[in-house]
């Protein structure tokens, strides 16, 4: 089946500090998603971007689908940014999501 | 809307129980799904459905079986429960490749 492979596993910035976190995958895909699951477990759909460049805010997202590799830029972060993004991705249509491990992310005041 | 709502929120079963926990959905979403989410990893899809009256297996199904008669509802039923499904449930429903999840509920299996 198909890998979802996301890096860095964990990543510990200063408040103001701006990220970036990947997401890559191993085969063609229909639909890839990020997530956000915030300390209380609550998972929020952040983008849907299977292919191009989205922004929302201070978040933005680039699937290059090519080159199987998706990035979440998160800048100016905020102690709120905290939690754990999952990337997920759909091969078989009826957006059966496959997540990846996630990237844990800790905004320090 | 209340979007996908779950229950219950936590529940303690012994082994050998059977329980269902509930999922609902007020945005008139064809689309339907059952993950789970062990410590530490990401979210496994365990059920999901294309619509009321048809469901179809994902990647973890064993031990978990699924209705769907109306659009509104997707139970999920655990027989015969083990420490091995042990874990945070989370029901979502999708439309235009977006998917929304419920709140989830925590399930220890002693």
């Amino acid at each position: 089946g198909i890998q979802v492979e996301q890096s860095p596993p964990d990543l510990i910035l200063q408040e103001g500090a701006n990220s970036t976190l990947r997401c890559n995958f191993s085969d063609s895909v229909n639909n890839l998603q990020w997530f956000h699951q915030n300390p209380w477990g609550q998972l929020i759909n952040l983008f849907y971007i299977p292919s191009g460049t989205k922004q929302n805010g201070r978040l933005s997202a680039t699937t290059v689908a090519t080159e199987r590799y998706s990035l979440l830029y998160i800048s100016s972060s905020q102690t709120t940014d905290s939690g754990v993004y999952f990337c997920a991705v759909d091969i078989q249509g009826a957006q059966k999501l496959v997540f990846g491990q996630g990237t844990r992310l800790t905004i320090n005041p | 809307n209340a979007g996908v709502t779950q229950t219950p929120k936590f529940r303690i079963l012994k082994i050998g129980q059977s329980m269902t926990l509930q999922c609902t959905q007020d945005m008139n979403h064809n689309y339907m799904y059952w993950y789970r989410q062990d410590p530490g990893m990401g979210l496994k899809l365990i059920y999901y459905s294309v619509g009321a009256g048809i469901t179809d297996k994902g990647e973890v199904p064993n031990g978990y079986n699924v209705s769907r008669s109306t659009t509104e509802d997707f139970p999920l039923r655990l027989e015969l429960a083990a420490p091995s499904q042990t874990s945070v449930y989370f029901c979502a429903s999708s439309t235009f490749g977006t998917q929304y999840f419920g709140p989830g509920t925590r399930l220890t299996v002693l």
